[in-house]
């Protein structure tokens, strides 16, 4: 089965620091770009990094540049979002998703995971 | 960056007929290279993460219901599902993928 599991959500405290993983199974995950997207609490979809297969080309969106690192480690099917000096407006739901092809539609959605940035 | 507008923001349409849902974005999605439209549909239901309807503005993702279509060319697009059931009661998302990627605000689509 194609799938794809997130882990590390939790508490942490405004400027605080957390590392997001994406577990992938089912696939070549060496052969996908992938993207990070989030959801705040009752809001809309905001998508947040993009990474190519080979890690070559990177992107982000302007509300997380500099403070967020993306990464993979396709020996070990993974995908990481590095989240440095958290802000409020950080808070939630993270979700992992899978292009179709390069920097095209996500088919592949993993379930997400809360993070919750507050003091 | 390319701004993406739905409407209406919400929607109420009785079982079995059909709903429509608008996405306009500030920029043409359309690559004269492929000409090929830069815009997907999602669905999304409570607690659960978005799934993919369609992309490349009309094509059908697999296992999704015929009764949902795409159509639409340059700015303007639309999502409709011809003969509404309960099960389509959720979220629906446009994103563009031309430059980057951005969503539209979303459409909750009701009964």
């Amino acid at each position: 089965e194609v799938q794809l599991v997130e882990s590390g959500g939790g508490l942490v405290q405004p400027g605080g620091s957390r590392r997001l993983s994406c577990a992938a199974s089912g696939f070549t995950f060496s052969s996908y770009s992938m993207n990070w997207v989030r959801q705040a609490p009752g809001k809309g979809l905001e998508w947040v990094s993009y990474i190519s297969s080979g890690s070559n080309t990177i992107y982000y969106a302007d509300s997380v540049k500099g403070r967020f690192t993306v990464s993979r480690d396709n020996a070990q099917n993974s995908l990481f979002l590095h989240m440095n000096s958290l802000r409020d407006e950080d808070t939630a739901v993270y979700y992992c998703a899978r292009d179709i092809a390069e920097l095209t539609a996500f088919d592949i959605w993993g379930q997400g995971t809360m993070v919750t940035v507050s003091s | 960056d390319i701004v993406m507008t739905q409407s209406p923001d919400s929607l109420a349409v009785s079982l079995g007929e059909r709903a429509t849902i608008n996405c306009k974005s500030s920029q043409s999605l359309l690559f004269s290279s492929n000409n090929r439209n830069y815009l997907a549909w999602y669905q999304q239901k409570p607690g659960q993460p978005p799934k993919l309807l369609i992309y490349w503005a009309s094509t059908r993702e697999s296992g999704v219901p015929a009764r949902f279509s795409g159509s639409g060319s340059g700015t303007d697009f639309t999502l409709t599902i011809s003969r509404l059931q309960a099960e389509d009661v959720a979220v629906y998302y446009c994103q563009q993928y031309y430059r980057m990627c951005s969503f539209g605000q979303g459409t909750k689509l009701e009964i």
